[in-house]
């Protein structure tokens, strides 16, 4: 397919576990981004990544959360310690190149950690 | 801080009534100003940008226009595909494009 991926889509896991969600972008586009969304609101901003570095990580809550992209395609939001209120929708998105290109969302992982 | 205010949070509309959704935004460093819309257990699906006070844009039953302080979503003898959740948001240019999003406007729309 042509849009961004995620997995898992769904991912249920007990407090104190440590999860990896993926995300599968759009081939070509250079940033990627990293949001959360909680019910009843809009997406939060995680992290925004440029090829392969992070650009900004000023929207990670704790360092529990860390996110790569090695190769600048694939990236990978790794979460320690899973606590109960880190249970929401992951979103991932990609834009051709950044700043004001429309960002492309893919569907989402569903994280729950009871 | 930055801001992105949307209202009202629930709309129910008749099939064929036109109706707006408000989008208020902080208007100090705004890039652009994006709408979006989300279906249940979706991914936000972009719908359009806007740069500057008095553009207008429309796809299909869907106008987004900007003025200098909000944005509205109009939309015009609504179908009930049309229901779903609008998102607006904000480039504040914070880190080439990070996304300020408001809450959401969920739109009914009966037959």
């Amino acid at each position: 397919g042509a849009g961004v991926s995620q997995t898992p889509s769904n991912k249920v896991t007990e407090k104190g576990k440590y999860v990896e969600l993926r995300c599968d972008p759009i081939s070509g586009h250079t940033a990627l981004y990293w949001y959360r969304q909680s019910l009843g609101q809009g997406p939060e901003f995680l992290i925004y990544f440029q090829g392969t570095g992070a650009a900004d990580d000023s929207g990670l809550p704790n360092d529990r959360f860390f996110a790569v992209r090695p190769e600048g395609s694939v990236s990978t939001l790794k979460i320690q310690r899973t606590e109960r209120g880190d249970s929401a929708v992951y979103l991932c998105a990609s834009s051709f190149l950044g700043g004001a290109y429309e960002q492309f969302f893919g569907p989402g992982t569903r994280l729950t950690v009871l | 801080e930055d801001q992105v205010t949307q209202s009202p949070e629930a709309l129910r509309l008749q099939e064929g009534e036109s109706s707006s959704l408000n989008c208020s935004y902080t208007v100090s460093g705004l890039r652009g100003l994006f709408w979006y819309r989300q279906d249940p257990g979706k991914g936000p699906e972009f719908l359009f940008t806007l740069y500057s006070a008095g553009e207008e844009k429309e796809k299909e039953r869907l106008k987004a226009t900007l003025t200098k302080k909000e944005s509205f979503l109009h939309i015009t003898a609504p179908k009930p595909e049309d229901s779903a959740t609008y998102l607006c948001a904000g480039d504040y240019g914070g880190s080439q494009g990070n996304l300020i999003f408001g809450k959401g406007t969920k739109l009914s729309v009966k037959p």
